[in-house]
């Protein structure tokens, strides 16, 4: 069965500092997504890494993709409060089927 | 461009009823897939359409259905509802069959009391 486990799943942060959120997955998958979600609100894409060695960066985001150690990171750069919500990974098993991370509840604080 | 609608957003039910939400993806998109969310086991697929074919389904029992019609417009539809059942369904859509540039919902919130 496949896992997918996100750590930490919650993180409160002090804004200008820098923090790595992990996605380790148990199965091959050269798949992966990352989103975002506001409180009660819907989920809103960020990255999509479909390679080993993938690099994706967004602002103050960056995502990188692992496939040999099943791991995906997201990586904060100099937080600010707009960056405070939940992120999930997401991996996809080839058959476009997602399987979501528990997700890492990130909180940016002055 | 109108994003993707779901409708109704709130919806409170009872045990033992059945529930039909709605799903208009975003202009031109075929594919639509659905999600349910809930506090205890997070985010999980449902099933996915594409040009009115199921393509994929996920661990769900078989009162959980859906369909897609011509326009891309999808419906799911909960039978014999269950507490548990509570939770935020989310649908997104895509232009073509994968999942890349997938955009979601707003979500139907669906309270079984």
């Amino acid at each position: 069965e496949l896992k997918v486990e996100q750590n930490p799943l919650f993180l409160s942060m002090q804004e200008g500092k820098n923090y790595t959120i992990y996605c380790n997955y148990s199965t091959t998958s050269d798949r992966l997504y990352w989103y975002r979600q506001d409180p009660g609100k819907s989920l809103e894409s960020l990255f999509v890494l479909l390679s080993n060695g993938a690099v994706k960066q967004e602002g103050r985001l960056m995502a990188s993709l692992d496939t040999k150690a099943r791991l995906s990171t997201l990586h904060i750069t100099a937080a600010v409060h707009d960056l405070s919500a939940t992120y999930f990974c997401a991996v996809d098993l080839g058959t476009d089927k997602l399987i979501f991370g528990t997700g890492t509840r990130l909180q940016v604080f002055p | 461009k109108a994003g993707v609608t779901q409708t109704p957003r709130y919806l409170i039910k009872t045990r033992g009823q059945q529930v039909t939400l709605s799903c208009s993806p975003i202009s031109g998109h075929r594919s639509v897939s659905w999600y349910q969310q809930t506090p205890g086991q997070g985010l999980q697929f449902l099933f996915e359409y594409f040009s009115e074919t199921q393509r994929n389904k996920g661990n769900f029992p078989g009162r959980f259905s859906g369909r897609q019609f011509s326009n891309s417009r999808s419906e799911m539809n909960v039978s014999t509802l269950e507490l548990g059942d509570s939770a935020l369904y989310l649908c997104a859509s895509s232009l073509g069959p994968s999942l890349l540039e997938q955009y979601f919902g707003p979500g139907t919130r669906l309270t079984v009391t």
